[in-house]
């Protein structure tokens, strides 16, 4: 168990729709990071966030968007939802974000179905 | 920009022979590299990384690489395979350089075991 939690587990849900997914980091790390893993894509980094704020940026498409808040938990929502959103989705957090490979740690993953 | 290459997508082994999945690197600055393992329906375990100390690391469950400069490789190896490491293995990046280190995947190389 990394101490990183995601809720929901699984989502299934409809073109076009909107959902939001939620992760908690471990006890006392800073940064959060969101990645969407796919079978064509594999796995790619989305969005970094640092104690509240937008760090880095991968390859989110604008219909994604993601936010941290005071208490350091943080939310992906995905917006207009298409069939190729389907995906496992991962959070992972570290402390701090350092230029010295910081270990992150990934949380289960949501996985979601797109109908 | 980092990226790395898993030569391998499929690697098949008897139980109790070693394993070797292989990964190549590329990257601008001196590379943080890391080893995953993703086991079926479960989250992404950290088995190993390299920074910058010793060249070669040893991780979990009798897993380690070592770092090659010259080859620019960091393959993974375990001198003898068991049923439960089967899964999908993946080679990591990171910019060493950078305040932000989102982290860049291999494609997985995915290990069979054959009892």
């Amino acid at each position: 168990d990394s101490g990183v939690t995601q809720t929901p587990k699984h989502l299934i849900t409809a073109t076009g729709q909107r959902v939001t997914l939620r992760c908690s980091p471990r006890s006392g790390d800073l940064s959060v990071y969101w990645y969407q893993q796919s079978l064509d894509q594999g796995l790619q980094f989305l969005i970094q966030y640092y104690n509240g704020e937008e760090r880095a940026k991968g390859n989110i498409l604008e219909r994604f968007s993601a936010q941290q808040f005071p208490d350091l938990h943080s939310e992906l929502n995905l917006s207009s939802l298409e069939l190729g959103d389907s995906a496992l989705y991962f959070c992972a957090s570290s402390p701090v974000p350092r230029g010295d490979g910081e270990t992150q740690y990934f949380g289960p993953g949501t996985r979601l179905l797109v109908l | 920009a980092q990226s790395v290459t898993q030569l391998d997508s499929h690697v098949s082994v008897s139980e109790g022979t070693p394993v070797l999945l292989r990964c190549n690197y590329s990257s601008s600055y001196s590379p943080s590299l890391f080893w995953y393992v993703q086991h079926p329906n479960k989250g992404l375990q950290l088995l190993l990384k390299y920074t910058s100390a010793a060249t070669l690391v040893k991780g979990i469950n009798g897993f380690e690489a070592e770092f090659k400069k010259s080859e620019t490789s960091f393959h993974l190896t375990k001198p003898s395979a068991h049923m439960s490491d089967a899964a999908e293995y993946f080679c990591v990046v990171s910019d060493r350089s950078s305040g932000n280190t989102p982290l860049v995947f291999g494609k997985g190389t995915r290990l069979s075991v054959i009892a």
